[in-house]
């Protein structure tokens, strides 16, 4: 059973470029997550997908973001126009279901991107 | 509102000693699940305990114990004899029945010292 897998797992990128990330969930879990972890911090929740529906979405995803899951497997994380503050860490999770004994999310390594 | 705080930013043990990461949390769900993660330097997030807010049992798992305590909002996790291998960014959080994400803490950073 593989885990969670995202790529690529470092992006380097100008301001005002437009970056696209990808994760591949655990197969068979049908939930998929975004997070976003900056320095010394834990990790801020972005989006959230239960098969191709985005059911939460933050406010900290501004309309230069916008994430995918056209066929409720795979997911992509698009950012237009970067800007410096997008530098971080994005981390994708997925879970099985929604019953509480399937509620543990499983994260993946991780895109790091650094704009500059 | 729902927050967890790690008051402690970072610690440094020595090896073989016993140590203890604090998590306080606060929600307003009645039914609600806490986490701990480890994150070592590689920066892979890796699950280590789920506990519901229903089962206030405490759970060991070899070297790992957790103390869950409702009447003061705390999900303290606990080492015993760290070794190296610990070293890393420890991650409490929470998740509450009204919502599907996780709201994480800060972060301890754990150094154990050979």
């Amino acid at each position: 059973d593989t885990g969670v897998s995202q790529d690529p797992r470092h992006k380097i990128t100008k301001r005002g470029q437009n970056v696209t990330f990808r994760c591949d969930p655990i197969s068979e879990h049908n939930r998929l997550y975004w997070y976003r972890q900056t320095l010394g911090q834990g990790p801020e929740f972005l989006t959230y997908f239960q098969n191709e529906a985005q059911l939460e979405k933050s406010r900290l995803l501004s309309d230069r973001f916008s994430a995918e899951r056209p066929k409720g497997s795979f997911s992509t994380l698009e950012i237009q126009r970067t800007e410096q503050g997008d530098s971080a860490m994005y981390l994708c999770a997925s879970r099985p279901g929604l019953a509480p004994n399937l509620d543990t999310q499983y994260f993946g390594p991780g895109t790091r991107l650094t704009v500059l | 509102a729902q927050k967890v705080t790690q008051a402690q930013t970072e610690i440094s043990v020595v090896e073989k000693e016993d140590v203890t990461l604090d998590c306080v949390y606060e929600t307003r769900d009645t039914t609600y699940y806490l986490f701990w993660y480890k994150q070592p330097p590689s920066g892979e997030l890796v699950f280590l305990i789920r506990r519901n807010s229903f089962d206030e049992q405490n759970e060991i798992s070899g070297r790992y114990s957790w103390n869950f305590q409702k009447s003061t909002s705390s999900f303290n996790f606990t080492i015993t004899a760290s070794q190296v291998v610990d070293s890393a960014v420890y991650f409490c959080a929470l998740r509450g029945d009204s919502s599907y994400k996780l709201i994480f803490g800060s972060g301890t950073r754990l150094l154990v010292r050979p």
